[in-house]
């Protein structure tokens, strides 16, 4: 089954403690990229990538980073999390070009 | 820089009475323009894409439309199951990211 697998799905963690979220697709897909969403905010870009060790920066980089070793893979690593970093988290994929982008089922996040 | 503007932003419907949601769009040059769906606490789930003004795509009770400026999805007789928040999406020319509207949350009663 094509799919996108984000994990962990939820996760509480303190101030300052490095995590990293996970983020891999089955569908050989060039495009990666991660989103968080916030309440009244939508869905904004917090990094992209359009190939393997090609990633740029979103809408919203400030506290994240991100790697692509592999074309399947793409984690998020927040180095030392802030409570304005709770939110909801989606990775997507999709081909190069003007096609339709594909979710995980999100991880929601909370830092205290 | 691009910018979608969905409205309303919240919408309650009864059951079986029709109405659209409204995606407006300024892009540099349109190369699609996406509609999803999205259920609380769920990542969104694809429904249509739209290349081309004039270009209409249904599915069951959804029905998209795409002019030069705006997008339409009209929902026909809808069901409590219809209620999620729909999201519309564009993506200009070049690899450039998509970008979303901030949603339309739709409520369909009993």
């Amino acid at each position: 089954e094509a799919q996108v697998t984000q994990n962990p799905r939820y996760l509480i963690t303190v101030t300052g403690k490095k995590l990293t979220v996970t983020c891999s697709q089955n569908m050989n897909h060039e495009y990666m990229s991660w989103y968080r969403q916030d309440p009244g905010l939508g869905l904004r870009q917090i990094y992209y990538s359009m190939n393997v060790e090609v990633t740029d920066k979103g809408d919203v980089p400030e506290g994240y980073k991100v790697s692509r070793k592999e074309k399947r893979n793409f984690p998020l690593i927040l180095e030392s999390p802030s409570p304005n970093q709770t939110s909801l988290y989606f990775c997507a994929s999709r081909l190069l070009g003007h096609t339709e982008a594909f979710f995980g089922q999100g991880t929601r996040l909370t830092v205290v | 820089e691009d910018q979608v503007t969905q409205s309303p932003e919240a919408l309650r419907l009864q059951e079986g009475e029709s109405s659209s949601l409204n995606c407006s769009y300024t892009v540099s040059g349109l190369r699609g323009l996406f509609w999803y769906r999205q259920d609380p606490g769920k990542g969104p789930e694809f429904l249509f894409t739209l290349y081309s003004a004039g270009e209409e795509k249904e599915k069951e009770r959804l029905k998209a439309t795409l002019t030069k400026k705006e997008s339409f999805l009209h929902i026909t007789a809808p069901k409590p199951e219809d209620s999620a928040t729909y999201l519309c999406a564009v993506v200009d020319s070049g690899n450039t990211p998509l970008v979303f509207g901030k949603g339309t949350r739709l409520s369909v009663i009993a």
